[in-house]
């Protein structure tokens, strides 16, 4: 069965400091990969997808992730956090019978904090 | 453009009752799924709806259901809540279905107590 293991619950960071979460994905077939974030109280926004080319993907506000299919790895990177970046993370994978009839499958979340 | 809206926004109820939960959806959007997310659990696919029927379905009981208006909108049902039903419930709409292009409301906080 497809899963997303995300390894760190919580990951703090100092702001102007490097970030990389942690993603890592089981699944059969090539993955269709994906970084959502939520802030308190709102919804999920994506940040990046990625469904086959180029392995490292860039998305919106300055975050970028690699694919790596020999780690079925789909790391998150930015290389300078802000304070307005703390909020919650998830991993997800695409699943089911292509993706006009699938769903996402999310990995548990990990919580970002940013130290002044 | 208008984003997903999501009402009511928080809702208390007690165990036995039911609640009904609805998503509309952009303008031109014809998927609607459901996810519930809890501190447990994390995020889980319940159902989507494309063109009025359901075309997907996770693994949860029978006692939540839903269903797609033909403007798109959409209601999600619980009955007979249990404590274990209080969670964030987000829907997600998009063109074609599935998981291309979602885009998230902000979601119903539900409290059963």
């Amino acid at each position: 069965a497809q899963s997303v293991t995300q390894p760190d619950i919580h990951i703090t960071v100092s702001e102007g400091a490097s970030l990389e979460l942690r993603c890592n994905y089981s699944y059969g077939a090539t993955p269709y990969l994906f970084w959502y974030v939520q802030s308190p109280g709102q919804g999920l926004q994506l940040l990046l997808k990625y469904f086959s080319g180029d392995t490292l993907v860039q998305g919106i506000k300055g975050f970028e992730a690699e694919f790596k299919r020999s780690q079925s790895s789909f790391n998150l990177r930015k290389p300078s956090v802000h304070w307005s970046d703390a909020a919650e993370y998830f991993c997800a994978v695409g699943a089911g019978n292509g993706g006009s009839q699938g769903n996402l499958i999310f990995g548990k979340g990990t919580k970002l904090s940013v130290k002044p | 453009k208008a984003g997903v809206t999501q009402t009511p926004r928080y809702l208390i109820k007690t165990r036995g009752q039911q609640v009904t939960l609805s998503c509309s959806p952009i303008s031109g959007h014809r998927s609607v799924s459901w996810y519930q997310q809890t501190p447990g659990q994390g995020l889980q696919f319940l159902f989507e709806y494309f063109s009025e029927t359901q075309r997907n379905k996770g693994n949860f009981p029978g006692r939540f259901s839903g269903r797609q208006f033909s403007n798109s909108r959409s209601e999600m049902n619980v009955s007979t809540l249990e404590l274990g039903d209080s969670a964030l419930y987000l829907c997600a709409t998009s063109r074609t279905g599935g998981f291309y292009e979602q885009y998230f409301g902000p979601g119903t906080r539900l409290t059963v107590t």
